[in-house]
């Protein structure tokens, strides 16, 4: 059975640092991993998704790197911003109809 | 990409009634499916939402208790069943891409939020 763990749970940095959010996955098998947004009591925004075959995605300030064969993979923002302020969710999809496991969270605070 | 909507987008209802979650999806589809987040929890998958057939459900959840409509590739309905306190949570629909393909990109809806008393 799949298994997805975040680390840390909670991170609070300042404005304007760089960070790196982590997500470990048991199964090496996967088809894609997938790194969401989600803001407080609203549903999810999709900020990127990596394919089993590639190593890096990157989107504005976002990248993230996917290490298949180690079970890992991590989400670096450059540049943070108050407005980056949300929990970070990554799931990982098996393939088996398209399902989706998640991972437990980093709630993120981006301070002035 | 494709926009998902969801009705109601919150309630609080009372112990031993039901509630019809419905989900709108701007373009067709071939997968749907129904998350739960209790609170201060993950996602956990209800079920896979199959057109024209019944939902596929996952180890600890039954028809029964979140009986799940797909009549086309754009709508879907989850009931909530005599609910319990317990059933109190963020209620999520999600979609894969339109091609369908397991690779694709998932979205999702804004999410209910349902609280029983």
């Amino acid at each position: 059975k799949q298994e997805v763990t975040q680390i840390p749970a909670a991170l609070s940095v300042p404005e304007g640092e760089n960070l790196v959010l982590n997500c470990s996955f048991t199964d090496s098998a996967i088809y894609n991993l997938q790194w969401f947004r989600q803001d407080p009591g609203k549903g999810l925004t999709s900020l990127l998704l990596i394919q089993s075959s590639q190593r890096e995605q990157t989107s504005g300030r976002l990248n993230a790197s996917l290490d298949k064969s180690s079970g890992r993979s991590t989400l670096y923002i450059a540049a943070s911003q108050p407005g980056d302020s949300a929990t970070y969710l990554c799931a990982v999809n098996t393939g088996t109809a398209s399902k989706l496991t998640f991972g437990t969270g980093t709630r993120l605070q981006v301070t002035l | 990409s494709a926009v998902i909507s969801q009705k109601p987008s919150r309630d609080i209802c009372q112990r031993g009634t039901s509630l019809t979650i419905q989900c709108q999806v701007d373009s067709q589809v071939t997968m749907m499916f129904w998350y739960r987040q209790q609170p201060g929890q993950s996602l956990t998958l209800i079920a896979t939402a199959n057109q024209g057939s019944e939902a596929t459900y996952e180890s600890g959840f039954v028809i029964d208790k979140f009986p799940i409509s797909r009549p086309n590739l754009t709508f879907s309905t989850l009931t909530v069943s005599n609910m319990s306190p317990e059933d109190s949570s963020i209620y999520l629909c999600s979609v894969s891409g339109t091609s369908g393909r397991s690779t694709d990109t998932q979205y999702f809806g804004p999410g209910t939020r349902l609280t029983v008393l």
